[in-house]
């Protein structure tokens, strides 16, 4: 069966520091890879997507990027962050057509101190 | 670009009552898809039930079923039986069926809290 892992869980980060994000998916080839960020409050917002290993889409210009160096694995990085980059972020992946399920990883929360 | 409206941030429900959370979208689209997750406070997105905008038929899944009316543009999630189990954000969400756009992502409402009164 497919895996989804996401991690770390919560992570506090002091501005101006880097970040690194890891998602990594089992069980499954070549599926599309997302990040979203939840802002309290808020839906959730299309970061990245990534349809194959190396190609990045990014939705919304900012401080993140994004980087698919293996198949099924979506990394999310910054390299100063600031106080805007708190909120929650969510990995998800699926394969196949646009009426399939999209799975989600359980998530990182982020705060920038 | 498309767009997901949900008017209600937060609703209630007594245990064991019915439900129904409101969703809009707004597309150019003739193909689409249209989705209720959850999110309970786990944070675990999970779908609920999914409908195909070609099809006239509404959706069901067990206690929840939606009402899918195309030329409105409106989706809602009917929550039959109310559990406390089904106390969480409920998010509406559109994907394109553009099989050239490369992708699926999906756009999301700003979700909807569901509290279940015992």
């Amino acid at each position: 069966s497919q895996t989804i892992h996401q991690w770390p869980a919560t992570l506090v980060q002091p501005v101006g520091s880097p970040l690194s994000l890891e998602c990594t998916v089992e069980g499954t080839s070549n599926p599309n890879l997302y990040w979203y960020r939840q802002a309290a409050g808020r839906g959730l917002q299309l970061l990245f997507y990534s349809v194959g290993i190396g190609q990045i889409s990014s939705e919304v210009p900012q401080n993140l990027s994004a980087s698919r160096p293996q198949d099924r694995q979506f990394i999310l990085s910054s390299k100063k962050l600031l106080l805007s980059d708190s909120g929650f972020y969510l990995c998800a992946w699926n394969v196949g057509g646009a009426n399939t399920e999209a799975f989600f990883g359980q998530g990182t929360r982020l705060t920038v101190v | 670009a498309q767009t997901v409206t949900q008017s209600q941030p937060e609703m209630s429900v007594q245990e064991a009552e019915t439900v129904t959370l409101s969703c809009t979208y707004d597309t150019s689209e003739s193909d689409y898809y249209l989705f209720w997750y959850k999110q309970p406070p786990s944070r675990q997105m999970i779908l609920v039930i999914r409908q195909e905008a070609y099809k006239q038929q509404n959706a069901t899944e067990n206690r929840f079923s939606v009402n899918f009316q195309k030329a409105a543009k409106s989706f809602s999630l009917k929550i039959s039986d109310s559990q406390l189990g089904d106390a969480a954000m409920y998010f509406c969400a559109y994907r394109s069926g553009d099989t050239l756009a490369g992708s699926y992502q999906l756009t999301f409402g700003k979700g909807t809290k569901l509290s279940v009164i015992p």
